[in-house]
This record gives C-alpha cells, structure tokens and sequence, in this order.
C-alpha cells in the first residue's frame, strides 16, 4: 500500500529564507507527483506536477524535485515570503489509477 | 467557463437522508476527479472521470457513495442513506487531460450529517 510522507509537519522561518519541504512515499511505482497548496477558506491550488520520466520541474520562486528511485521528492521555496503561508500537500498518482496524498506541511513565514 | 465550480457551497442534512454534490468543471476539460478531506485528516482521493468514464470506483469509501457524469461535462456525486462519519468537504477538480496536467479544484461543497 502506498504511503505518503511529508516532513516536517510543520515550519515557521522568517521572510526571505530559502526553505526545503520534503516527501517520501513507499512505492515507486507512480506516474507522477504533485505538489498543492491549501489555504484555509480558499480551497486547493496545485503548484507543480513531475511526471515520473522527469526530475524537476520549477515555477517561479518554486522548484520540485523527483527522484523516484529512492522514493523522494522536495519543494524548495526561494526568498520566502508571508504570502507563502499555506498548508503543502504533495501527493502521488499511483499505478492503479489512484492519488495518494501526504497530511501536509503547515508553512508560517513570518514578516 | 472561469473555473471549476460545485454547488451547493454547503449542505447539512440528517442522518439517512440522500444528498446530491454537483461538479461543473472548466470547459473543455476531459478528466475530473473528486476528493473528500474529512476534520482533521488529509485528502482522500474518491474517483475520477476520463470523460463520461470512470475505470477505477475502488476508492468511492461504500456502496452508498456513487458518482457520475454526462456530457463529458457536469459530474455528480451521490451518497445515499448518509452517515454522520460523510460530513466532509468534498472537492472537484478538472484537467485538461489525464495524468498530464495540473489539476483545477473548486472550492468545495462542505456536507454536515446531522
């Protein structure tokens, strides 16, 4: 059964870091992986999608990273920013035609 | 059309009663997908529509969950004979195709069983 795991839970950093939030999942058997965004009140915004012949793709001041071999993949934020604060889920399209999602990490950038 | 949208925008209902959620997705997008996020705990993926078909209902939680589409356009999701553990938020999404696209989310229909 495929597990999600995002680490941390949750961060609180100053304006202006450059921070990484990670994921993990156990089966590599996947076709791609994403990363959202939730905003209490505002719903789910997907960010980035890594299809898994792929090994990064970027957005602006994002940049996700997919190494399927070893079950890993991170989100890197330049220059952090308070509008930033969100909850980040990362989740898994699994053979079997299933998305598996991570319980998040909580992001606080203080001004 | 300018985004995904889902209605009712809430619902309470008593225990036993049958609700209906309705999805309209982004105009021209073939796949849509349906998600329930429960208090307190993550995203639980339900099922997803490759145009008016939806191979895989292995994540629907019971029988009393059901789901369609017509048109390739308007989903609905139906729960029959509620149970207090369906109160949720359940989110609609739509790309322009499968498994290759980033996905658009409505803002969710919140359902409370009373």
């Amino acid at each position: 059964k495929q597990e999600v795991t995002q680490i941390p839970a949750a961060l609180s950093v100053p304006e202006g870091e450059n921070l990484v939030l990670n994921c993990s999942f156990t089966d590599s058997a996947i076709y791609n992986l994403q990363w959202f965004r939730q905003d209490p009140g505002k719903g789910l915004t997907s960010l980035l999608l890594i299809q898994s012949s792929q090994r990064e793709q970027t957005s602006g001041r994002l940049n996700a990273s997919l190494d399927k071999s070893s079950g890993r993949s991170t989100l890197y934020i330049a220059a952090s920013q308070p509008g930033d604060s969100a909850t980040y889920l990362c989740a898994v399209w699994e053979y079997g035609n299933k998305l598996v999602f991570g319980a998040g990490t909580i992001l606080r950038v203080k001004s | 059309g300018a985004g995904v949208s889902q209605s009712p925008s809430n619902k309470v209902t008593e225990k036993g009663k049958d609700v209906e959620l309705r999805c309209d997705p982004i105009s021209g997008h073939t796949a849509l997908y349906w998600y329930r996020q429960s208090l307190g705990q993550g995203l639980e993926f339900l099922i997803y529509f490759q145009g008016n078909s939806a191979p895989d209902k292995s994540g629907l939680p019971s029988d009393r969950f059901s789901a369609e589409r017509t048109g390739g356009s308007v989903s609905t999701l139906t729960i029959q004979r509620t149970q207090q553990e369906d109160s949720a938020v359940y989110l609609c999404a739509s790309s322009f195709k499968l498994l290759q696209e980033t996905q658009y989310f409505g803002p969710g229909t919140r359902l409370l069983v009373l």
